[in-house]
């Protein structure tokens, strides 16, 4: 039981490159969040699932795209790159709504030049 | 809208006291109060939590309040060590919703 992983830790790209920040858990859990942390700041919630083939935009979705084809990925798509997403990405689940704790994952670090 | 208020935003306290953090909120359907520790480039990781039908929970050293009435909850750690410095984050979320209101964070510091 592995709970919440992201890939890659880290990565730096380029203005205007775009990337796929991965996120698995193999709880069964149904609600899938990700979560941007900007440095000393609080966590925005950028999209949120609530089952396979379900998404929703958060605080701050611009930029950001996700998909959710099965219970355990939730993938998130930064297209277009700028300075801006430059941040710690957070993936988290929760059983069934968010009346119960979250389990994170252990982030991915981004910076975009 | 829904607001979560937390204070201090800073503690600094001297290894072996108490510290206290506070957390206001606004929708009085909220019912479920979890608190997160996140230490310096990790991830948050939740340390309690908290339901509306209970008035107080203790785990080892650290315990959280919650007063309805007031709409406040508090976290409790006492005999800190230096391994509790971290940030700290509540939230208030309720039955049936997608996900938490998030306080802004307290950095607790504890001095050796």
């Amino acid at each position: 039981n592995a709970g919440v992983t992201q890939t890659p830790k880290f990565r730096i790209l380029k203005i205007g490159q775009s990337m796929t920040l991965q996120c698995a858990q193999d709880m069964n859990h149904n609600y899938m969040y990700w979560y941007r942390q900007d440095p000393g700041m609080g966590l925005k919630l950028i999209y949120y699932s609530v089952g396979a083939g379900i998404t929703d935009k958060g605080e701050v979705p611009n930029g950001y795209n996700v998909s959710r084809s099965t219970t355990e990925d939730f993938p998130l798509r930064l297209e277009l790159a700028a300075p801006s997403q430059t941040s710690v990405y957070f993936c988290a689940s929760t059983p069934r709504d968010s009346n119960y704790g979250y389990t994170f994952g252990s982030g991915t670090r981004l910076t975009v030049v | 809208g829904e607001n979560v208020e937390q204070h201090p935003s800073t503690l600094s306290v001297q290894e072996g006291d108490s510290a206290v953090i506070k957390c206001t909120y606004s929708d009085s359907a909220s019912n479920y109060f979890p608190w997160y520790k996140q230490e310096l480039g990790k991830r948050p990781q939740l340390i309690i939590d908290i339901r509306s039908n209970v008035g107080e929970k203790k785990d080892q050293r650290i315990a959280v309040t919650l007063n309805k009435t007031a709409k406040h909850f508090s976290l409790h750690i006492t005999e800190t060590q230096p391994e509790d410095s971290a940030v700290y984050f509540c939230a208030a979320s309720y039955s049936g919703t997608y996900k938490y209101i998030f306080g802004t964070g307290t950095r607790l510091k504890v001095l050796a």
